[in-house]
Parts: structure tokens; sequence; C-alpha cells
């Protein structure tokens, strides 16, 4: 099945540190999702985007839906240990969740105290 | 916030036997929930849509007749995974859409998985 290009694949940072990571695709997706994943669990849901151009905050994620309805980042600001895991953007092509979701490969986020 | 839970967490079975997993919604209803398949260090890869009162669809490459989905009531989606093989081993997941007004939102929730070994 499809996937979402998602960028970077890991990332080594500093806690304090700012993250950034995105996620494409060649085709146009009505929902932006972004997700958080720890070991042996199951996603749970950081932001949700439901218009192109749209910016939110969640805390210290911040994650943008692309205007063309192709891309989308997230942001975390100062990380803290606790952010460490593997970060998922999800996309939807059909507004109303009758659509599945289509995944990016993730983002492994390891902070090194 | 919205639940949906999963079981068994984990499930360890003898191949050729077949394994049935639960995804249940606990405070709302889902009149549509979806499975996924999540191998060691990949990503999640959607398996199919449960519609409650009709029959699922699969993605493709999906088998139907392997993987038997039953969306039996409003709150409850079960997932049959028929005459196990060593490769079917895999983290099975849940999600379902919250409903407002009766309509699906575009906010899916997941379950926290089940951690199948076939043997």
């Amino acid at each position: 099945g499809q996937q979402l290009n998602q960028s970077p694949q890991s990332m080594f940072i500093q806690e304090g540190e700012d993250v950034s990571m995105n996620c494409t695709s060649s085709s146009i997706f009505n929902t932006w999702l972004w997700y958080k994943q720890d070991p042996g669990e199951g996603p749970v849901l950081l932001i949700a985007l439901y218009k192109a151009g749209e910016l939110t905050s969640n805390g210290r994620l911040t994650a943008q839906f692309g205007i063309t309805r192709k891309d989308s980042f997230l942001n975390i600001s100062a990380s803290i240990p606790s952010d460490v895991g593997i970060y998922f953007c999800a996309g939807q092509r059909d507004w109303g969740g009758a659509d599945g979701l289509t995944f990016g490969k993730g983002t492994h986020l390891i902070i090194q105290p | 916030g919205a639940v949906v839970s999963q079981h068994p967490s984990w499930v360890i079975c003898k191949s050729g036997t077949s394994v049935k997993i639960e995804c249940r919604s606990l405070d709302f209803q889902a009149t549509t929930m979806f499975w996924y398949r999540q191998f060691p260090k990949q990503s999640l890869m959607l398996m199919a849509t449960s519609n409650e009162g009709s029959k699922a669809t699969y993605e493709q490459g999906v088998e139907k007749d392997k993987f038997l989905i039953n969306h039996a009531s409003l709150t409850l989606s079960t997932l049959t995974v028929t005459s196990a093989h060593p490769e079917d081993s895999s983290f099975y997941i849940c999600s379902a859409p919250i409903e407002a007004g009766g309509l699906n939102t575009d906010t899916q929730y997941f379950g926290p998985g089940t951690r199948l070994t076939v043997l």
C-alpha cells in the first residue's frame, strides 16, 4: 500500500532543542494527523489538521497543513525526555471518517540528556 | 477522551489455529472501524475497513478469507486470523473515528494493539 514520505527517519538531539519533521505526498489528503507511538502501544493522536494552510498548536507541539494539501510538518519546541518515541504522520483522503489512514514511515526521536 | 480497547493484548498460538481479536469503542459508537497491521520497526498499514451491519472492505493484497472481520454492533468489531502461520505474526491495531451528530469526524483514535505471535 501507499505510504507518505516522512523525514527524517531518525533524530538524535539534546534535551531542550527544537525538533522538526515533515511529510509529503504525491497526492492530496484532506486531513492530516500526527501521532506518537511508544513501544508496544497503539498510536496516540497529537494534532489533527482539517484545512489547507491551517497552523495548530498543542502545548509545545505545532503542526501545519500545507497549502497544496500534499504536505505537513510537526515542530516540537524545547524537547524533554518524555518526547522520545516514534512520530507518525497520517493522511486521510475523504472527509467524514469513512477512509482509513495512510501513514508515513515514522520519525524515531532520541533525546540525549 | 475517546477510548478504544483491544483484547487480547498478547496472544501466542500454534501454526494452523485461528485467533480472534476484539476492538471496542468504550464511550462512543463506531459504525466504522479500521484494522491495521504493523510489522517490527515499520509503519502501520491499513488492512480493512469494518462496517457495522455490512461486509468489510479489504485493501489490495489482504486476503478476506484469511482475515475475517465481523462488526456486529456499534461498539464492537472482531478480526479473526484463520489458519495462522508464522508470517502472520505482527502487531494488529484497530481505530475508530469519533462520531458527532451521527456522522463520522476526521479524528481517529487507536486501540492499544494486539501482539500476535504464531509459532
